[in-house]
């Protein structure tokens, strides 16, 4: 499985853009990279997936750099909602051989009023 | 649509009582996990279950025992709970969307405290 590295936090301002940024540089060329968020005292969400192309959502942006090291996650406009951890998961094509999603710690997104 | 649904949500047990997860997904989803979230940590995978009648262990499956009763339904037991088994607890589904990808749909999570 590809490791990645993530900001322990992150501050924002409400209604700036969010650039959450992640390192996979172990990723395969099978891997996607997905992002799922985790708002508090909930469980995680999808927020958007890409495997070579940048990719749009009604929720985020994402980018993905061309050799497919890394990765950011874009948020155009933070809310107070978007206060959340965000983990970057490479993940095999169909899931692989066991289909779950191994967690990292995360980026925590805090953003300020 | 209900997505992900789990019983109960809080639970406190004494050390040695025994006691089961429930959750139901009604997206017509094949395979189901449950994970746990430490404090401060990432979710580990306990459990999961690729299609109905199939069933294999995660990174962390001692303690537990799971069972799929249908499509509908992944269950989480725990047949003789102890104080390291605190937690909170998260069942998912999952289908394949756009070009093969995997997406998870979690549940609001079960929080356990083992006394």
């Amino acid at each position: 499985d590809a490791k990645t590295t993530q900001p322990n936090s992150m501050e924002s301002n409400e209604e700036e853009p969010v650039h959450l940024p992640c390192n996979h540089s172990t990723i395969s060329g099978t891997d996607y990279i997905h992002w799922y968020r985790q708002l508090p005292s909930q469980g995680p969400e999808y927020v958007i997936h890409g495997l070579t192309s940048n990719v749009n959502n009604r929720m985020a942006s994402l980018a993905i750099a061309e050799d497919r090291k890394s990765s950011t996650l874009i948020l155009h406009r933070a809310t107070l909602r978007d206060a959340a951890v965000y983990y970057c998961i490479p993940r095999p094509i169909y899931g692989g051989s066991q289909g779950n999603l191994i967690f990292g710690k995360g980026t925590k997104l805090s953003v300020k009023p | 649509n209900a997505g992900v649904t789990q019983t109960p949500k809080f639970q406190v047990l004494k050390t040695g009582q025994s006691m089961t997860l429930q959750c139901a997904q009604d997206m017509n989803h094949n395979s189901m996990y449950w994970y746990r979230q430490d404090p401060g940590m990432g979710l580990r995978l306990i459990y999961y279950s690729a299609s109905e009648g199939t069933t294999d262990k995660g990174e962390v499956p001692n303690g537990y025992n799971v069972s799929r009763l249908n499509k509908r339904e992944f269950s989480l037991r725990l047949e003789s709970a102890a104080p390291s088994q605190t937690s909170v607890y998260f069942c998912a589904s999952s289908e394949i969307v756009r070009e093969g990808a995997n997406v998870l749909t979690f549940g609001a999570g079960s929080r356990l405290t083992v006394l």
